[in-house]
């Protein structure tokens, strides 16, 4: 069984204030990380898929940086938005050629407006 | 794109009965989905991995008897609960991996989820 921790658990921000949270996983056999948020009453949505160890990806104001050696990857949100309010959810693939996703339990982000 | 549809959001059910829970990705194929189920304040649990014309494979502590999973079409796969007990009520929520996508880093996309209730 794998183990994805995510913490923490929930966050709550006030509108503008950055904020990160972080996903731990294996790091033995790493292939990928996923990242998804997750609005209430929403599918999941597919933010971001991490490769490379040092990898940094970017979409408008969040960004995820990766590294497998110590196996860890930082979600980052800057000058959060009530519209950034959602569970956000890392996940990581294992099973050969099904590549079934291991999920951790997200982290449940609130922004004040 | 990438839109994957459940269906129903939401049902209540009596004890005993059984329940059947469509999916379907509405943009794209899928030769894969695969079915979650989501308990309070715990992750996403995969429950099995249900392929295009084959059985599905269910994940260890999944009853394949009570959970009846049909793949008929690249469009399509319905997942059944069978006998339904209170232990059941769950959120059971599906994804869907694109066929047509190149590369090994498969991307899944997420139907919205259905919240079963059994009284």
């Amino acid at each position: 069984i794998l183990n994805v921790e995510q913490s923490p658990q929930s966050l709550h921000v006030q509108e503008g204030d950055s904020t990160n949270f972080t996903c731990s996983f294996p790091s033995s056999n790493f292939y990928a990380l996923h990242w998804y948020r997750w609005e209430t009453a929403k599918s999941p949505e597919a933010l971001f898929v991490m490769t490379l160890n040092g990898d940094e990806k970017k979409k408008g104001r969040i960004s995820a940086t990766l590294n497998t050696k110590e196996g860890y990857s930082y979600l980052y949100i800057k000058g959060s938005q009530p519209e950034d309010s959602a569970t956000y959810l890392c996940a990581f693939p294992s099973g050969g050629s099904n590549y079934k996703l291991t999920f951790g339990k997200g982290t449940l982000l609130t922004v004040n407006p | 794109g990438a839109v994957v549809s459940q269906h129903p959001s939401w049902v209540i059910c009596k004890s005993g009965t059984s329940v059947k829970i469509e999916c379907r990705s509405l943009d794209f194929q899928a030769t894969t989905m695969f079915w979650y189920r989501q308990f309070p304040k715990q992750s996403l649990m995969l429950m099995a991995t249900s392929n295009e014309g084959s059985k599905a494979t269910y994940e260890q502590g999944v009853e394949k008897d009570k959970f009846l999973i049909n793949h008929a079409s690249l469009t399509l796969s319905t997942l059944t609960v069978t006998s339904a007990h209170p232990e059941d009520s769950s959120f059971y929520i599906c994804s869907a991996r694109d066929t047509g996508l190149a590369g090994g880093h498969y991307e899944q996309y997420f139907g919205p989820g259905t919240r079963l209730t059994v009284t």
